[in-house]
């Protein structure tokens, strides 16, 4: 099984800065198949990128996606008030997914 | 538009069994894998199980191997999961969510909004 650590737990920042998370796994990740999701309170995760880097439909440009192998990272270029959630990355190049612990962003 | 609605939730007692269910509209069930995630408060998501096109390959995380079934009937676009032997350490919202229709496009792409299980005496 693939463990994602991601980092930090907890990030405090403003509307208008920029965010940028981490992922990390145990092992790489085959093809890059990794994804970012946004979970807000009392809603359904979202999925915002997929592959490593393309967005999912509907998702505003300033959210990005990168990396490979087994680093990776979501970025969010100006934080709008919505954009205040916890963040998952999650595998999908084995057999069994796995997710990572989440990243909560917070206002500072 | 793509609706994924879970149903089956509830308070059970450790040792107990329910059946979640979760009904597809919008899409043709069947064209894709289906997974089963948990929420659990302040120690966010994990991924259950996933079932393939025709219900002909599942697989399970490892803490729910042997106590958890999913299954499928896509004449009636429904998902199922049927969970046995339930521990305190199940409860949580459960979520079920369209995957790909390969496995290298089985990111989760749409989410129901869940159906809480409590396990407790």
């Amino acid at each position: 099984e693939i463990v994602l650590t991601q980092s930090p737990g907890t990030l405090s920042l403003s509307p208008g800065d920029r965010a940028t998370l981490s992922c990390r796994a145990s092992q790489s990740v085959s093809g890059n198949y990794l994804a970012w999701y946004q979970e807000r309170p009392g809603q359904a995760p979202r999925l915002l990128i997929y592959g490593a880097s393309s967005r999912s439909t509907g998702i505003p440009d300033r959210f990005s996606g990168s990396g490979s192998g087994t680093d990776f990272t979501l970025t969010i270029s100006r934080l709008e008030p919505e954009d205040f959630a916890v963040y998952y990355c999650q595998q999908y190049g084995t057999s069994l997914l796995t997710f990572g612990g989440g990243t909560k962003v917070d206002i500072k | 538009e793509v609706q994924l609605v879970e149903s089956g939730g509830g308070l059970v007692q450790p040792g107990g069994s329910l059946r979640l269910s979760c009904a597809a509209s919008g899409f043709a069930l069947g064209s894709y894998y289906i997974h089963w995630v948990r929420q659990v408060p302040g120690k966010g998501l994990a991924w259950l199980s996933r079932i393939n096109s025709d219900g002909s390959v599942v697989f399970y995380t490892d803490s729910v191997k042997g106590r958890l079934t999913i299954s499928r009937d896509n004449a009636r676009n429904m998902c199922f999961l049927q969970m046995s032997s339930l521990r305190a350490e199940d409860t949580g919202l459960y979520y079920c969510a369209r995957g790909g229709r390969a496995t290298v496009t089985d990111f989760l792409d749409s989410w129901g909004h869940g159906t809480r299980v409590t396990v407790s005496s």
